[in-house]
């Protein structure tokens, strides 16, 4: 199974862009590479998800390197409400065969200095 | 309206008792999930059921059933509760792709399990 690794822990000052980074070295080319966070004492939310080009959405941005082997989430402007527990996910779904398979990683926490 | 709902938010039960977790969503997708959150918040998937039929079927102990009377609904029954089972229990919901194109997975809130 593939599997990400990303840093425990980043600080940011709010108002400012925030690069998240994962490492997914050993990355399938059927995995897709998903962004979720985790606010505290609630469920995981869905942020942005990719497979080969950078990826923009109205909470954050996804850049790809290009042999995939790591990616960057970039969130534009920092705020209080975007600390959160932010996990790199590989997803390797396939339709065909119905095959529908998640690793969460350990998670960056992102705290946000007022 | 909540997309996806648990019930209990909080379960404190006795070693060896079965207890059973509700999970619905109300976003008309045809695949839930259960995941388990351990004490180092690692996410970990359990089940997963599209149309009423287990696709991933993780390793993880027998005592651990997954129920769907419908299509809204992915109960979680635990049989024989064990010490290691405490853990906060994540439900989840999404369409299943017939296309190349990914959807997205809407979690609950959780429930926080506490075996003494």
């Amino acid at each position: 199974d593939a599997k990400t690794t990303q840093p425990n822990s980043m600080e940011s000052n709010e108002e400012e862009p925030v690069h998240l980074p994962c490492n997914h070295s050993t990355i399938s080319g059927t995995d897709y590479i998903h962004w979720y966070r985790q606010l505290p004492s609630q469920g995981p939310e869905y942020v942005i998800h990719g497979l080969t080009s950078n990826v923009n959405n109205r909470m954050a941005s996804l850049a790809i390197a290009e042999d995939r082997k790591s990616s960057t989430l970039i969130l534009h402007r920092a705020t209080l409400r975007d600390a959160a527990v932010y996990y790199c996910i590989l997803r390797d779904l396939r339709v065909e065969t119905s095959y529908d398979k998640v690793i969460f990683g350990p998670g960056t926490s992102l705290s946000v200095i007022p | 309206d909540t997309a996806v709902s648990q019930t209990p938010k909080y379960l404190v039960t006795q070693m060896g008792n079965d207890k059973s977790i509700k999970c619905e969503q109300n976003l008309g997708h045809d695949t839930m999930y259960w995941y388990k959150q351990d004490s180092k918040k690692f996410l970990k998937i359990m089940f997963s059921y599209n149309n009423k039929e287990l696709i991933i079927n993780e390793t993880v102990p027998n005592r651990f059933s997954p129920k769907s009377p419908d299509k809204a609904h992915l109960n979680l029954h635990i049989n024989s509760l064990e010490l290691g089972d405490s853990a906060v229990y994540f439900c989840a919901s999404s369409q299943f792709p017939t296309s190349g194109e990914q959807e997205t997975q809407y979690f609950g809130p959780g429930t926080r399990l506490l075996v003494l």
